[in-house]
């Protein structure tokens, strides 16, 4: 149980383009779910906090006009990275938490979209 | 602020065991977990702490120490598979958010042979 499915796994795009990444939790609601981003060789450093059918909360230094969140249902928030310049290619990754079954309130992440921007 | 700290990296022989530290001065902890991550993958739950003490789980074990800030992860009879990044994370609600997660920089376990 508790699984997250991303994609796509990697995408290459010219710069200027907009480039769209799902995260599905296959197998439990996921009313909350989290965006991150991982430069090389550094931590995760999470961008935004997306909740079912509300706005998406962003961390402070990161453009919610750049960085487009929607989480329309329970199993599925995506993320559009808008005008993609190559400072923007880096791994995303999203999490979705668990609040069923008895486990602890724990995220669960989904295994990364490589994002590489020319 | 929000501050987590964790060696860069650590050696260790297969077989052994290794403990890797954590230390964290944040507001609103509301529990400690640790995740390990394989180059180019997304990390992957170990082990969760809220209560001071000891949790095992396996070949892994985590410590936590709220009045300290201190908590380590402790991993026994090393494989070459646990090469890997472990990532120190602390969950908080300050200012009323939503129990995010704050990752420290993550250790870099090389286990040889």
């Amino acid at each position: 149980g508790a699984v997250v499915s991303q994609h796509p796994s990697r995408v290459i795009c010219k710069s200027g383009t907009s480039v769209k990444i799902e995260c599905r939790s296959l197998d439990f609601q996921a009313t909350t779910m989290f965006w991150y981003r991982q430069f090389p060789k550094q931590s995760l450093m999470l961008m935004a906090t997306s909740n079912e059918g509300s706005k998406a909360t962003y961390e402070q230094g990161v453009e919610k006009d750049k960085f487009l969140i929607n989480h329309a249902s329970l199993t599925l928030s995506t993320l559009t990275v808008t005008s993609a310049h190559p400072e923007d290619s880096s791994f995303y990754i999203c999490s979705a938490r668990n609040m069923g079954s008895g486990l602890p309130d724990t995220q669960y992440f989904g295994p990364g979209t490589r994002l590489t921007v020319l | 602020g929000q501050n987590i700290d964790q060696p860069t990296e650590m050696t260790a022989t297969e077989g052994a065991i290794v403990q890797i530290n954590c230390t964290y001065q944040t507001s609103g902890f509301n529990g400690l977990f640790w995740y390990q991550q394989h180059a180019g993958e997304a990390p992957t739950f170990l082990s969760y702490n809220v209560l001071d003490g000891l949790e095992e789980k396996g070949r892994f074990s985590s410590f936590l120490s709220r009045s300290k800030g201190y908590s380590y992860l402790l991993l026994k009879e090393l494989q070459m598979k646990d090469s890997a990044s472990y990532l120190c994370a602390v969950r908080s609600n300050y200012g009323g958010a939503t129990n995010k997660l704050i990752f420290g920089t993550g250790t870099l376990l090389a286990v040889q042979p």
